[in-house]
Formats: C-alpha cells, sequence, structure tokens
C-alpha cells in the first residue's frame, strides 16, 4: 500500500512563473490537508480538502495561492507569480476520515520549492 | 488562536541515556489532540506517538512516552535508551484551534553523541 506521494520532490521557478505541487492520498483517503515549512520552522496549516469540496482554507495567503482536489486525480496546490518568499517545503497528508476526531494524518515527503 | 511551543531549539544526549523534549500548548478547546512528530534528515515527517486529551493515562510507544499536564498545558517526550537513528527534528502538535489541520511547534533538534 504506497504512502502519500507527492511530485515533484525539488522545483525551481523563477520569479512570476507559476508552480504546480501534485499530490496523491494513500489509497481510501478522502482527506488532503497542505502544509508550508519555511527554513528553521514548523509546518502551517495552509488548506483542508475533501474530493471536489475545500472544507477549510484559514491558513491560505488570500493571494496568488489556490487548491483543488478533483473528483479523479491528485490534489494540486497551485502558486501564480511566485515570489522568493514562497520559497519552503511543502508538504501534503491525507487521512480517511475527518481531522475532528482521532484520525491520523499521513505525511508525504514533501516538495522543495525553491523560488530564484 | 491555537499555539504550541516548543522552548528548547535544540538537545544532546549520549546514545544510551534518556532525554526529554519539552511542549507546551495553549488551547480553548476541550477535546482536542497531541502528537510528536519526528522529522529526520530525509524530511519525511514521522508520527512518533499521540495522547488524547480526555485520556489521562500518558501514551507509551516503546522507547517513547510522554508526560501529559492536562492543568498545565503540557505534553513532554520522555526518549528512554536513546539511540543514533533518533537523531532529528522533533515537532509537537495539536488538533483544535478553530481550524482542520495540526498546529505545529517550532521543533526541537535532538542530537545524539555516540
Amino acid at each position: 500500500n504506497a504512502g502519500v506521494m507527492q511530485n515533484p520532490r525539488h522545483l525551481v521557478r523563477r520569479r512570476g512563473q507559476e508552480a504546480r505541487l501534485r499530490c496523491s492520498p494513500m489509497k481510501g483517503h478522502s482527506h488532503v490537508y497542505w502544509y508550508r515549512q519555511l527554513p528553521e520552522e514548523g509546518l502551517k496549516f495552509m488548506v483542508y480538502l475533501q474530493k471536489e469540496n475545500i472544507i477549510d482554507e484559514s491558513g491560505m495567503p488570500k493571494e496568488r495561492f489556490s487548491a483543488e482536489f478533483p473528483k479523479e486525480g491528485p490534489s494540486i496546490l497551485r502558486i501564480q507569480q511566485v515570489v522568493r518568499g514562497d520559497s519552503a517545503a511543502y508538504f501534503c497528508a491525507s487521512s480517511p476520515r475527518s481531522a475532528l476526531g482521532y484520525n491520523e494524518q499521513f505525511f508525504g515527503p514533501g516538495t522543495r520549492l525553491t523560488v530564484l | 488562536a491555537q499555539t504550541v511551543t516548543q522552548s528548547q531549539p535544540e538537545m544532546s544526549v549520549q546514545e544510551a541515556e534518556t532525554v526529554t523534549l519539552s511542549c507546551t500548548y495553549d488551547t480553548s478547546e476541550s477535546d482536542y489532540y497531541l502528537f510528536w512528530y519526528k522529522q529526520p534528515p530525509s524530511r519525511q515527517m514521522i508520527l512518533v506517538i499521540r495522547q488524547e486529551a480526555y485520556k489521562q493515562q500518558n501514551a507509551t510507544e516503546n522507547r517513547f512516552s510522554v508526560n501529559f499536564q492536562k492543568a498545565a498545558k503540557s505534553f513532554s517526550l520522555k526518549i528512554s535508551d536513546s539511540q543514533l537513528g533518533d537523531a532529528a527534528m522533533y515537532f509537537c502538535a495539536s488538533t483544535g484551534g478553530g481550524a482542520d489541520g495540526l498546529t505545529f511547534g517550532k521543533g526541537t533538534h535532538l542530537i545524539i553523541q555516540p
């Protein structure tokens, strides 16, 4: 049973370009979470999605960032017009049910985004 | 807002010794969960141990145990018989705080001296 998969593992973009980060949850998991880890920091929650629905985006920056989790295919975190401050590791986690109650989140290996 | 504080940026311990990592949190929730995650150099987040706030008994997983003091909002991790493979960043995290995601502390870098 494959774990949470993220690709690419490393992504380099120039300022102003778009970054697309993909996350395939574990088999049977319909809940996906995205987190951002800045250097020397812990992970910061960004968004929580179920299939075709954004449930909680309270941690998402208001501009340039968007996320989706379509009925088919991986979840996508999209960053438009990237700036140097977007350089970070982005982690995806999945769980079989809601985070409410005890439902472990299984983390992917992360995507390290570098903006030149 | 939910906050999780780890006051030890770095800790060092001799192999086979015991070390305790500190964590305090602040929440207005009555029901929540607390976690310790390990992040080795590979950056993969690995769940070490979890605690349900309504359970008074401290969680234990082999060499890892917690000291959960609910009134003090303290959740420390004890690692017994430290091994070289325990070297990593350790993050304390909690649920609750109005968002569905976990709230993480800034981490403690654990060094194991051979």
